[in-house]
């Protein structure tokens, strides 16, 4: 069956500029997750969205960052007047439930110049 | 926040040689896991361990649990160059917090 996939695989924009990347998740899966990965680095928690719960958004790094879900599928990913240090990986999982394995998709490599 | 380090950072090692790398923290962990990533790949997970001092072993790799639960050790027998990938230890049971890695290379 397909897996997470995501989309631009790679995206780069200028500094100043708004991007939205985008996660669609396994059918089925009610719990979706997106993580960051800055170069040689691990994976640093973003968002988490769970059913039809309020989202989890306490890994936000600054305002600038929003995401949504469209009930149990897609999900955007929105950065608004990105700045060089938001450069890196953006990495989407999701899950059966909450507590279950993680399945990642292969990331949106953002580089802002 | 729960701070997992995992060290060595790198390792580059010829084809037949055996390895260990180590996920440590002073917090105690109800589970941890282990994932491998490719360059251009998600990470995929290879073992999740729950029981201080639980080995679980998943063909030529062999997880540990401390008694503790507070460190796992992952040790690769006869290392092949398709070991070759970051792994990345992880705790959590919805937002998974990260160790920063190990990237390791296996040459042939």
């Amino acid at each position: 069956g397909a897996g997470v996939s995501q989309s631009p695989s790679n995206k780069v924009t200028e500094k100043g500029k708004d991007v939205e990347l985008r996660c669609d998740p396994i059918s089925g899966h009610t719990a979706l997750y997106w993580y960051r990965q800055r170069l040689g680095q691990g994976l640093e928690f973003l968002i988490y969205f769970q059913g039809n719960s309020a989202p989890d958004k306490s890994g936000l790094p600054s305002d600038r960052f929003s995401a949504e879900r469209t009930g149990e599928s897609v999900s955007t990913l929105t950065i608004q007047r990105t700045q060089q240090e938001d450069s890196a990986v953006y990495l989407c999982a999701s899950s059966l439930e909450q507590g279950h394995e993680q399945f990642f998709g292969p990331g949106t490599r953002l580089t802002v110049l | 926040t729960q701070l997992l380090e995992q060290s060595p950072q790198f390792l580059s090692i010829q084809e037949g040689e055996n390895l260990t790398v180590y996920c440590n923290s002073s917090s105690v962990f109800s589970s941890l896991q282990w994932y491998r990533q490719e360059p251009g790949e998600g990470p995929v997970l290879l073992v999740t361990v729950v029981t201080g001092g639980e080995v679980k072993k998943l063909k030529r790799l062999t997880f540990q649990f401390g008694d503790a639960r507070k460190d796992s050790s992952l040790h690769i027998t006869a290392a092949q160059p398709g070991d070759t990938g970051l792994y990345l230890c992880s705790a959590g049971r919805r937002a998974l917090t990260f160790g920063s890695g190990t990237r390791l290379q296996v040459q042939p």
